[in-house]
């Protein structure tokens, strides 16, 4: 039982690149949540799932769109990176119950 | 608009002694209220809990105080360990079984050998 597994771990992009960071969860969990972790700036909530079919904006997306493939899978894609979204990106998952954790993708833009 | 503070950036306590985490919080429709702890290079765990209808809830060497008229949390760690050296962010959402967190900017505690 992984629980939440992000890839990729590290990643650094050039201004404009675009990429995709992967998030999978093996807990039969409804609901999928990216956030980012800036210093001083504490977790900030970029989209989510409430379900499978489901994606809602949360406080910070813009430049960013996600992707819930399926019940386990829910990808965030960034379409022409910029040096702000360097960040540490955390995927987690919940099912009436507090958020579960991956382990981030700590993303640079130079 | 920060809807939930955590303004002190950092705390440092000997080893044994206790740990106070603050939390306050604005938005009056918080009712679900949590810490989570986050060690470098991992994701945050899940630490404790409280719903607004209890003023306390204690896990072993871990409790937390809610204060709701004053909208405020406190994190209790009694006696503090080396190992309790991590970030903490307290969160907190509207009673539903999924509601959005919103979460602090987390406190850096130290615990000296």
């Amino acid at each position: 039982n992984a629980g939440v597994t992000q890839t990729p771990k590290f990643q650094v992009l050039k201004t404009g690149q675009s990429m995709t960071l992967q998030c999978a969860q093996d807990m039969n969990h409804n609901s999928m949540y990216w956030y980012r972790q800036d210093p001083g700036m504490g977790l900030r909530l970029i989209y989510y799932s409430a379900s499978e079919g489901t994606t809602d904006k949360g406080e910070v997306p813009n430049g960013y769109n996600v992707s819930r493939l399926n019940k386990r899978e829910f990808s965030l894609r960034l379409e022409s990176a910029a040096p702000s979204q360097t960040s540490v990106y955390f995927c987690a998952s919940r099912e009436n119950s507090p958020l579960h954790f991956g382990n981030g993708t700590r993303l640079t833009v130079t | 608009d920060q809807q939930v503070k955590q303004n002190s950036p950092s705390l440092s306590v000997q080893e044994g002694r206790i740990s106070i985490l603050n939390c306050d919080y604005t938005n009056s429709m918080f009712d679900y209220f949590l810490w989570y702890k986050k060690y470098p290079a991992e994701g945050p765990t899940f630490l404790i809990s409280i719903s607004s209808i209890k003023d306390k809830n204690e896990d072993g060497r871990f409790t937390v105080f809610l204060n709701k008229s004053a909208k405020h949390l406190s994190l209790h760690i009694v006696p503090s360990q080396p190992g309790d050296s991590a970030v903490y962010f307290c969160a907190a959402s509207p009673l539903g079984a999924n509601s959005k967190l919103t979460f602090g900017k987390g406190i850096t505690l130290s615990v000296r050998p």
